[in-house]
């Protein structure tokens, strides 16, 4: 089924871990983005990427690493998870930037840093 | 203070009202995307608009870009629209996006 795919839904680490949230996407989008989700906060933009090779820092950018390797492709990594950093984490896709075609988002991924 | 502001916060309705939900912004943005979130958490994108109108069955959008507003219009509701619509904002490079905190819709048989 085309559209994007997020593992793991759930995962609970120890402060200090590394971990790596994938995101993948078949429908040949050149737009892909990650968000985290907190209570009272939204969404807020942690990276992005516009095309393969090419990546850049969104709101907060702060603890996270990413890299665009492939189009279908988008790893978000902890280097070493923090207690602020539990969240529900979003990623997203979009065929190109202002092409009047909407995002499609992954269905999430439920992170608790302990 | 926020760069896109909605309104209202919370919001029940009776099924088969006409709902409208404000969303206002602050910033110079490229365009206007409505979003759903429903209680199991997932996110659909509605609408992504930078003029005019925009309509997709029973719910439309419209965006004002002189006065920075746009609004989600939900006509003959029904139950399963219950969810958080969300408005955000994006500029043309992709490097700033603008949420709002959401509108959390209740419609009740």
């Amino acid at each position: 089924n085309a559209g994007v795919t997020q593992t793991p839904k759930f995962q609970v680490l120890k402060t200090g871990q590394s971990m790596t949230l994938q995101c993948a996407q078949d429908m040949n989008h050149e737009y892909m983005s990650w968000y985290r989700q907190d209570p009272g906060m939204g969404l807020r933009l942690i990276h992005y990427s516009v095309g393969a090779g090419i990546t850049d820092q969104g709101e907060v950018p702060n603890g996270y690493n990413v890299s665009r390797s492939t189009t279908e492709d988008f790893p978000l990594r902890l280097l070493s998870a923090a207690p602020s950093q539990t969240s529900v984490y979003f990623c997203a896709s979009s065929y190109g930037i202002g092409t009047g075609v909407g995002y499609t988002f992954g269905s999430g991924t439920r992170l608790t840093v302990v | 203070k926020n760069e896109v502001e909605q309104s209202p916060q919370n919001l029940t309705a009776q099924e088969g009202e006409f709902i409208t939900i404000n969303c206002s912004y602050s910033v110079g943005i490229s365009a206007l995307h409505w979003l759903q979130q429903h209680p199991g958490g997932g996110i659909v994108s509605l609408f992504m608009l930078s003029s005019g109108k925009k309509k997709h069955g029973r719910l439309i959008a419209t965006i004002n870009i002189q006065e920075k507003h746009s609004s989600l219009h939900i006509t003959a509701s029904h139950p399963r629209d219950s969810a958080v619509y969300i408005c955000a904002g994006s500029s043309n490079t992709g490097n700033q996006f603008y949420f709002g905190t959401g509108t959390s819709l209740t419609v009740i048989p």
